[in-house]
């Protein structure tokens, strides 16, 4: 069973326009992390937030934790053409890590 | 450093054929995953080794076998391939350890199509 679930599917938006995500988990969590997959590539690690942190930054990118609704919020601003990708939320155990389904975004130039 | 290799890149195999897909690492961690993603779907873990002499399960591991002999290397073995094992695999290592997991770092991927 997935551990974590983004919403939405997919995403489709203007460049410069902001772009937010979400992802949804079912058990209590160490911490929860944000991966891009461009195309046809692996994934790449974006950041980490940890369970006692509420919000995060990192560059364009701004993420929030709550975990009293075990949820999470991955939001890109100004956002550019190479930022199209699927974006993948992981959660879980030490050991057994859990990928959600992911949302696909597409920004238009 | 190289960080994380996958071999080969694409292959195909034909129905009950077997094969190794190689994994290394050149990180020093302790931690390594194999994952398959199926289109338009996320990333399932199929085995997992949190050091060398141990391996565990994951989500989906039937029709899959791996070892950890060494720190650096974590190969997966297809026993029979079957046309439902056509799925690009990766491999994935972190410098975890104990009970929180930290950043994975990803190989580029195989992609492998069963007949």
């Amino acid at each position: 069973s997935q551990q974590g679930e983004e919403d939405p599917q997919a995403l489709s938006i203007q460049e410069g326009e902001n772009a937010t995500m979400n992802c949804s988990y079912k058990t209590s969590i160490n911490n929860l992390q944000w991966y891009r997959q461009n195309s046809g590539r692996g994934l790449v690690h974006l950041i980490l937030i940890r369970s006692n942190e509420r919000e995060k930054h990192s560059g364009r990118l701004r993420v929030t934790l709550d975990t009293s609704k075990k949820s999470s919020s991955l939001l890109i601003t100004a956002s550019r053409a190479a930022d199209t990708a699927s974006y993948f939320c992981l959660t879980g155990s030490a050991r057994q890590l859990t990928f959600g389904s992911g949302t696909q975004l597409t920004v238009l130039p | 450093n190289a960080g994380v290799t996958q071999t080969p890149k694409f292959q195909v195999l034909k129905t009950g054929q077997s094969m190794t897909l190689q994994c290394a690492q050149d990180m020093n961690h302790e931690y390594m995953s194999w994952y398959r993603q199926d289109p338009g779907m996320g990333l399932r873990l199929i085995h997992y080794s949190v050091g060398a002499g141990i391996t565990d399960q994951g989500e989906v591991p039937n029709g899959y076998n791996v070892s950890r002999s060494t720190t650096e290397d974590f190969p997966l073995r297809l026993l029979s391939a079957a046309p439902s094992q056509t799925s690009v695999y990766f491999c994935a290592s972190s410098p975890s350890t104990g009970l929180t997991q930290e950043t994975q770092y990803f190989g580029p991927g195989t992609r492998l199509l069963v007949l």
